[in-house]
C-alpha cells in the first residue's frame, strides 16, 4: 500500500477536465515536500511533467497544471485528449517509517 | 539518453549487478536514481546516488542487499544486487534527477531509460 493515495482510475471523454488528487500526510506532503507528476504510457519511460508542485517542464501543454494544498496535491488535465490516455504518479519525499522518495500507487486515466 | 543493461533471470539468493550508460548530459552534474516498476503495482524508487558517490540512500527491504555507485569518467551507473528475492522482480530503470546533485531527487526525475528486467525465480 502506497504511503500517497491516488485513485486507481478516472475517465472522461474528450474535451473535458479530470482531476487526479494525491493524498498525503504530514510526515510528508504536510511537512512541506514537495510533489512531482509523471505520465507513464505502458511500454515507454515515465515522463515528468510537473516538478516542484505547479512547474510545468518545457514542452507540456498548459491545459496539464498542478496544485497543492496542506497534505494534498493535485494534476488537473484540461480539454481531455486522446494521447492523455495513460498512468500519472505523484511522488514527494516522506520522513516516516517509509523514509525517503515516495510514489502514489498511481492513477490510470481513460478517455472515453 | 539513458541505457539500461545487466537484467535477466536468477534464482532466489541469486545476484546481479545492473548497469546504466548515460549520454547527452553532464553525467556527473546530477544525482542520479534507481527505480523498479511492478506491472499492477507501479513505481518504487530503489536507491540514489548523489553526484560524486559520496551520499547514498536505499529502501528498507533493500538495504544490505543492494549497493548503488557511479563512475563519472564513464558515464556510467551501476547496482549491485545480492541475495535477490522473488519480491524484487521488476524492471529496473535509472533516472536522473531534474536540475540537482543530491542523492534523492528534489525536483524530480526528468530522464529515465526503457529498463532492464530482473525476473528472481
Amino acid at each position: 500500500q502506497s504511503v500517497l493515495t491516488q485513485p486507481p482510475s478516472v475517465s472522461g471523454a474528450p474535451g473535458q477536465r479530470v482531476t487526479i488528487s494525491c493524498t498525503g500526510t504530514s510526515s510528508n506532503i504536510g511537512a512541506g515536500y514537495d510533489v512531482h507528476w509523471y505520465q507513464h504510457v505502458p511500454g515507454t519511460a515515465p515522463k515528468l511533467l510537473i516538478h516542484g508542485n505547479f512547474n510545468r517542464r518545457s514542452g507540456v501543454p498548459d491545459r496539464i497544471s498542478g496544485s497543492k494544498s496542506v497534505t494534498s496535491a493535485s494534476l488537473d488535465i484540461n480539454n481531455l485528449q486522446a494521447e492523455d490516455e495513460a498512468d500519472y504518479y505523484c511522488q514527494s519525499y516522506d520522513t516516516g517509517l517509509s523514509g525517503g522518495v515516495i510514489f502514489g500507487g498511481g492513477t490510470k486515466v481513460t478517455v472515453l | 539518453h539513458l541505457v539500461e543493461s545487466g537484467g535477466g533471470v536468477v534464482r532466489p539468493g541469486g545476484s546481479l549487478r545492473l548497469s546504466c550508460v548515460a549520454s547527452g548530459f553532464t553525467f556527473g552534474d546530477y544525482g542520479m536514481s534507481w527505480v523498479r516498476h511492478v506491472p499492477g503495482k507501479g513505481l518504487q524508487w530503489v536507491s540514489g546516488i548523489n553526484w560524486n558517490g559520496n551520499l547514498i540512500e536505499y529502501i528498507d527491504s533493500v538495504k544490505g542487499r543492494f549497493t548503488i555507485s557511479r563512475d563519472n569518467a564513464k558515464n556510467s551507473l551501476f547496482l549491485e544486487m545480492h541475495n535477490l528475492r522473488a519480491e524484487d522482480t521488476a524492471l529496473y530503470r535509472c533516472a536522473k534527477s531534474n536540475y540537482d546533485t543530491e542523492s534523492t531527487p528534489t525536483y524530480g526525475m526528468d530522464v529515465w531509460g526503457p529498463g532492464t528486467t530482473v525476473n528472481v525465480s
